[in-house]
């Protein structure tokens, strides 16, 4: 049972341009939705997080959008740098309880010059 | 603060042998995590500790897997008579506390282990 799909397992974007990452989840009760960030040989790193009473939060160049009717939530990089290629993983969890996250597959972001 | 701390970073073990994978977690942190990640796979979560309890192991596999977090020292995931389908990154987190979902994990660097 996949709470959680990142259904494009890659993306690559140009310099500058701005990468959207996509992410859907099928449990209507999730609270709080976060993004991570993983280089090679490292751990996931806390990116930015959107509570579900929220349809935007912005931190500098990432924006995070939730569309709960449509059970979406969307990570937006503006502008896209080199040093943003990672994998990117989407994760949502509950609130009442504690940081028991459920991800998604993640997305492979690549920024070219 | 050097993070949360994993050790080993690579371990390979033949089948049939037990696997030890320990996590000292960020200073002052008392919640420890460990989650388990599959190739081409995202995170999937395995067990929930405080201090001397086991909280929620809902995601641990039944038989062979175990997990501990005492008093004293580091947080141990045990995994006996390791099978070929063991072979994964075992990652643990950490945070300060857990009365929101809005807690930001930190995540040690994993522990990748590979069974022959």
């Amino acid at each position: 049972d996949q709470q959680v799909k990142q259904n494009s397992p890659s993306l690559s974007v140009q310099e500058g341009r701005i990468s959207i990452l996509n992410c859907d989840y099928t449990n209507s009760m999730f609270d709080y939705f976060l993004w991570y960030k993983k280089y090679p040989a490292e751990g996931p790193t806390f990116l930015i997080s959107i509570s579900s009473i929220k349809d935007k939060n912005e931190d500098g160049r990432f924006t995070v959008f939730l569309n709960k009717s449509a059970k979406h939530l969307s990570l937006h990089i503006v502008p896209s740098q080199p040093g943003d290629s990672a994998v990117y993983f989407c994760a949502a969890t509950f609130s009442g309880g504690y940081n028991k996250l459920i991800f998604g597959a993640g997305t492979r972001l690549a920024v070219h010059p | 603060n050097a993070g949360v701390m994993q050790n080993p970073r690579h371990l390979v073990r033949r089948r049939g042998q037990e696997a030890r994978l320990r996590c000292s977690p960020m200073k002052g942190h008392s919640h420890v995590y460990w989650y388990r990640q599959l190739p081409e796979e995202g995170l999937k979560f395995m067990v929930y500790l405080q201090k001397e309890n086991i909280i929620d192991e809902s995601g641990m596999p039944k038989e062979r897997f175990s997990a501990e977090f005492p008093k004293e020292g580091p947080s141990i995931l045990r995994i006996q008579q390791v099978v070929r389908g063991d072979s994964a990154a075992y990652f643990c987190a950490s945070s300060l506390d857990a009365s929101s979902g809005a807690n930001v994990l930190t995540f040690g660097a994993g522990s990748r282990l590979t069974v022959l």
